[in-house]
């Protein structure tokens, strides 16, 4: 079966580009999380979706960043504009039970902003 | 608010021997679940094991058990027999009512043969 999958793996961009990184859930799990791991705060819950609704985006930081999940089988986090900061590695993960379930993680999406 | 400490940064363990990763937790919800989570140098998150606040019994998955203690809001992670595959990060994570999810910083184990 094929697991939680992100793209892309890695990305460099340059201060103020537009960044969109992207994700598919497996197929059946209703829950998709977004999260960011850095070493200074560690792994930060961003949004919550749940059969495509947004749930819960208190831990998106500021405007720039935005989630959508048009379908039950893709969802997107764009940062605009990006800011060295925003460097981090950022996990998509999908629950087939919502908050008390198991959460199957992609491998991540490795973010450098110059 | 949920918190999630650990308290080791990091810890070595020789192969084969039994190593344990401290937790401690804070929350105000009376059902909740607490969580160990293992990030290989492949970066990706797999779960190891979970609890279930309201079960008293230790929950076990092979090599890997938990000592979980209620009143003292500890949830350690033993490995028994380790191997250089246990060789990760080991994060612990608490979950409670409609709250997040809520990482530890995590403990880096290093298995050495």
């Amino acid at each position: 079966d094929a697991g939680v999958i992100q793209s892309p793996r890695h990305e460099v961009t340059e201060m103020g580009q537009e960044v969109t990184l992207r994700c598919k859930p497996i197929s059946g799990h209703n829950s998709l999380f977004w999260y960011r791991q850095t070493m200074m705060r560690g792994l930060e819950l961003l949004i919550y979706f749940n059969n495509n609704v947004p749930i819960d985006d208190s831990g998106m930081p500021e405007d720039r960043f935005s989630a959508k999940m048009p379908n039950a089988s893709f969802s997107t986090l764009k940062i605009q504009p990006s800011e060295p900061r925003d460097s981090a590695v950022y996990f998509c993960a999908s629950s087939g039970t919502g908050y008390f379930g198991e959460l199957f993680f992609g491998e991540g999406s490795r973010l450098t902003v110059l | 608010a949920q918190t999630v400490t650990q308290s080791q940064p990091e810890m070595s363990v020789q192969e084969a021997e039994t190593v344990t990763l401290s937790c401690t937790y804070d929350t105000s919800e009376s059902n909740y679940y607490l969580f160990w989570y293992k990030q290989p140098p492949s970066r990706q998150m797999i779960l190891v094991i979970r609890q279930e606040a309201y079960k008293q019994q230790n929950a076990t998955e092979n090599r890997f058990s938990v000592n979980f203690q209620k009143a003292a809001k500890s949830f350690s992670l033993k490995i028994s027999d380790s191997q250089l595959g246990d060789t990760a990060m080991y994060f612990c994570a608490s979950q409670g009512g409609s709250e997040k999810l809520v990482f530890g910083k995590g403990t880096k184990l290093t298995v050495n043969p």
